[in-house]
């Protein structure tokens, strides 16, 4: 069965401090993995795609990595601010479908 | 240009009614995808088009869901009889394809089934 995690389910910090949200997928055969923040009563805004030939991919202060051997991604959240608070969820692609993990519900305070 | 975009925005409808949920995907994306999101609750797959092909019922919960999408660009998420438990919010997203791109998401539409 493909099955999402995501650890820690929520996550506090102040604000300035860099931080890792981590995935996994249970079946390795991915096409690719994407990030998205999901804000209050909002759909979901895309952070970052990486294929599976990919190792990291990055946009400003955020890096995405993939290591599809062990099943994991993480996503590194450097010099976080107020306005980084919201759901986080990554998605694994294995073609016909997207399997979504539950999130990891970030607060950053002022 | 045009993001994804889902009409109504909320609906609340008694039990029992019919409702109709609908989805504008980016124009020449062939891929759509409806997902169901239940309050502090992950992303459920329901149903996937890809361009002309057969859609991949295979996240339907009941017979009572049902979806089409016409000339391969609008859809429609129909639930018919509906029940407290369909209270939700439906996502819509749509894709170039399926294998190697990104997804877009509607903002959703909120269902309360009172």
């Amino acid at each position: 069965k493909q099955e999402v995690t995501q650890i820690p389910a929520a996550l506090s910090v102040p604000e300035g401090e860099n931080l890792v949200l981590n995935c996994s997928f249970t079946d390795s055969a991915i096409y690719n993995l994407q990030w998205f923040r999901q804000d209050p009563g909002k759909g979901l805004t895309s952070l970052l795609l990486i294929q599976s030939s990919q190792r990291e991919q990055t946009s400003g202060r955020l890096n995405a990595s993939l290591d599809k051997s062990s099943g994991r991604s993480t996503l590194y959240i450097a010099a976080s601010q107020p306005g980084d608070s919201a759901t986080y969820l990554c998605a694994v692609n294995y073609g016909q479908n997207f399997v979504f993990g539950p999130g990891t519900r970030l607060s950053v305070l002022p | 240009g045009a993001g994804v975009s889902q009409s109504p925005s909320n609906k609340v409808t008694e039990k029992g009614k019919d409702v109709e949920l609908r989805c504008d995907p980016i124009s020449g994306h062939t891929a759509l995808y409806w997902y169901r999101q239940s309050l502090g609750q992950g992303l459920e797959f329901l149903i996937y088009f890809q361009g002309n092909s057969a859609p991949d019922k295979s996240g339907l919960p009941s017979d009572r869901f049902s979806a089409e999408r016409t000339g391969g660009s609008v859809s429609t998420l129909t639930i018919q009889r509906t029940q407290q438990e369909d209270s939700a919010v439906y996502l819509c997203a749509s894709s170039p394809a399926t294998t190697h791109y990104e997804q877009y998401f509607g903002p959703g539409t909120r269902l309360t089934v009172t």
